[in-house]
């Protein structure tokens, strides 16, 4: 079961816009990560937020963690076609035997 | 710091064999992770080690599947007669408990083919 809701699932855009992808849950997270995936590749992790509320900046990229840290943006600006790929949103739940991420089914974006 | 590693990258298989995949994780790392991805989906948790004691399994894990972590090191995840739905990414991730944010940094994956 996938606790957390991506939208949109794909994206096509042209180089030099910007774009905002979403990831929400019903749930609360202690921590949130968000990745990029290319095909046939492990995702690599972009960012890690953990407050209520967090704000983090990589470059083009900004990263929201919500208030009630259900939920969470990643705004890229200016896009490039080397931001091509798959962006998945995970969630860590604390739990007594470790943090198993739950994904969401990832954003994929194409910038062309 | 080399990151994860995988091996093999890819497997072919026929249906019934067993296949063994290899994770070597981030040295310092002391947890390690499996998870299993298909097409259009995210990745799906199979099973979590602390050191050498596999502390968390999903249901996702049948009785086909093993996994070990002997040494509190290397892992291998071992499925005994594959079936076609056994198709997937297999991704292997570690961690540092002892770290604030308890990050999980994934390797490449071992891509597996049941024909």
């Amino acid at each position: 079961t996938q606790l957390l809701e991506q939208s949109p699932q794909f994206l096509s855009i042209q180089e030099g816009e910007n774009l905002t992808v979403y990831c929400n849950s019903s749930s609360v997270f202690s921590s949130l990560q968000w990745y990029r995936q290319e095909p046939g590749e492990g995702p690599v992790l972009l960012v890690t937020v953990v407050t209520g509320g967090e704000v983090k900046k990589l470059k083009r990229l900004t990263f929201q963690f919500g208030d009630a840290r259900k939920d969470s943006s990643l705004h890229i600006t200016a896009a490039q076609p080397g931001d091509t790929g798959l962006y998945l949103c995970a969630g860590a739940a604390n739990s007594n035997s470790g943090y198993a991420l739950n994904f969401g089914k990832g954003t994929s974006l194409l910038v062309t | 710091d080399t990151g994860v590693s995988q091996n093999p990258r890819h497997k072919i298989t026929k249906r019934g064999q067993n296949v063994t995949f290899r994770c070597d994780p981030i040295s310092e790392h002391n947890r390690l992770y499996w998870y299993r991805q298909t097409l259009g989906q995210g990745p799906e948790f199979l099973t979590y080690f602390q050191n050498e004691a596999q502390l968390e399994k999903s249901r996702l894990l049948s009785d086909r599947f093993s996994a070990e972590r002997p040494k509190g090191s290397f892992s291998t995840l071992e499925i005994q007669r594959t079936e076609q739905g056994d198709s997937a990414m297999y991704l292997c991730a570690s961690s540092f408990s002892l770290s604030y944010t308890d990050t999980q940094y994934f390797g490449p994956g071992t891509r597996l083919t049941v024909l």
